[in-house]
């Protein structure tokens, strides 16, 4: 079936590390997002890619990296300079841009990766 | 940025009765759409409406759309404790989400 799948599912890291979430989708769609959700709170865009080989930062960019080398694939790492990065992680992804006129905007959603730092 | 704005933030209802959550947004849009998110699972979508429409059903989802007041509003009838979730209005075209309502059926 086609989607988007994060992984893993549940992660946890020591203070310090880096740690890589993957995404992936078979889609066939040109757009994707990074978005960090705390508890009882809304969805906050890390980065997004409009295209292959080009990334864009978002509201919450600092601590975090990510890199758009192939169609389906959006990795996020979370690096040691994130200072909070307990959280819960969404990739999610669009036809095209979402920006764009025409476009329905309409967003899929993996199942998120959930970030525990000890 | 135009992300939609939700309201109440929370929403404790008894099963079998109806649940109404609203969204505003700020500036002109060519649709608007609603999604739910189940608790820590991803968001899924569940209605589009365009600008040019006023009211669309599905299922037991009915969306309401004034563009004069720049507001949506979301009624799911007879709620059942599956309604149980948070649910975000996304205003097109923006990939930005506001805090989302957060609806509780109680059985």
């Amino acid at each position: 079936d086609g989607g988007i799948t994060q992984s893993p599912k549940y992660l946890f890291r020591k203070e310090g590390q880096n740690v890589t979430l993957s995404c992936e989708q078979n889609l066939n769609h040109d757009a994707m997002y990074w978005y960090r959700q705390d508890p009882g709170q809304g969805l906050r865009l890390i980065y997004y890619s409009q295209i292959v080989n080009d990334f864009q930062k978002g509201d919450i960019a600092e601590g975090y990296s990510v890199s758009r080398e192939k169609k389906e694939s959006f990795p996020l790492t979370v690096t040691s300079a994130q200072k909070n990065p307990t959280a819960f992680y969404l990739c999610a992804s669009s036809i095209r841009d979402i920006t764009m006129r025409g476009h329905t905007g309409e967003l899929f959603f993996g199942e998120g990766s959930r970030l525990t730092v000890l | 940025s135009q992300q939609g704005e939700e309201d109440p933030q929370a929403l404790s209802i008894q099963e079998g009765e109806n649940a109404t959550m609203n969204c505003s947004y700020k500036t002109s849009i060519n649709n608007l759409q609603w999604y739910r998110q189940n608790s820590g699972r991803g968001l899924v979508h569940l209605i589009l409406i365009r600008s040019n429409e006023r009211e669309k059903h599905s299922g037991r989802l009915r969306v309401t759309l004034d563009t004069s007041k720049k507001s949506s509003s979301l009624l799911i009838t007879a709620s059942r404790a599956a309604d149980t979730a948070s649910y975000f209005c996304a205003p097109s075209n923006d990939m930005r989400f506001g805090a989302g309502t957060r609806l509780t059926v109680k059985p």
